[in-house]
């Protein structure tokens, strides 16, 4: 089964630091460009970074650009955000997606369920 | 960047109805639209890619239409499983995602 899990959510305060990580399952990750995507409590949802199959290409919304870092490790099958001077409206769920194809350049047809990050002093 | 600009952001129709949602590229995005069906609690579907390409599974009552800045997602007959939230996606250039469109039974 194709499938994709989150971990690393939480509570914490503004200022600190989290890491999420995506672990995969049933298909060849080594083959698809990886995403992060979030959603606001009662929000729309909001494109966070995006990394290629081989990790040379790495994107960023502006609204994270310069604090949170996207990275995967192919022989681990997992793909990673760590996210640093956490601010209250970065509160939301968080999802790992999986690109269509290897480069920054497809939907997401692959979503996993999410993990939440709370930020709040 | 490019923004996306999506309307209405709120549906209400029948069972049985034909719906348009449509969606607006700040700039040209070719045909690199995506559309995504959301219920609540769960994580988004793609529904289709390419502005009109369905994925396998999706009924064919849903179709997609537009390219450059102009899109339309269309649902000929609603049935009861399609009340949800619906968001466009553009990816010519990275991603961008519409506010979305939640769609009530009325």
């Amino acid at each position: 089964e194709v499938q994709l899990v989150e971990s690393g959510g939480g509570s914490v305060q503004p200022g600190t630091s989290l890491r999420l990580s995506c672990a995969a399952s049933g298909f060849a990750f080594e083959d698809h460009a990886m995403e992060w995507v979030r959603q606001a409590p009662g929000k729309g949802l909001e494109w966070v970074a995006g990394i290629s199959w081989d990790s040379d290409t790495v994107a960023y919304a502006d609204s994270v650009k310069g604090r949170f870092t996207v990275s995967r490790d192919n022989a681990k099958r997992s793909l990673y955000l760590r996210m640093n001077s956490l601010r209250d409206d970065d509160t939301a769920f968080y999802y790992c997606a999986r690109s269509g194809g290897t480069f920054l350049d497809d939907a997401f047809d692959i979503w996993g369920q999410g993990t939440v990050v709370t930020v709040s002093s | 960047d490019i923004q996306m600009t999506q309307f209405p952001s709120t549906l209400s129709a029948f069972v049985g109805d034909r719906v348009t949602i449509t969606c607006r590229a700040s700039q040209s995005v070719s045909n690199w639209l995506a559309w995504y069906q959301q219920k609540p609690g769960r994580a988004p579907k793609l529904l289709m890619s390419m502005t009109s390409s369905l994925e396998s599974g999706v009924p064919s009552r849903f179709s997609g239409s537009g390219s450059g800045t102009e899109f339309t997602l269309t649902i000929s007959s609603l049935q009861p499983d399609d009340f949800a939230t619906y968001y466009c996606q553009q990816y010519h250039s990275f991603s961008t995602f519409g506010q979305g469109t939640k769609l009530e039974i009325k």
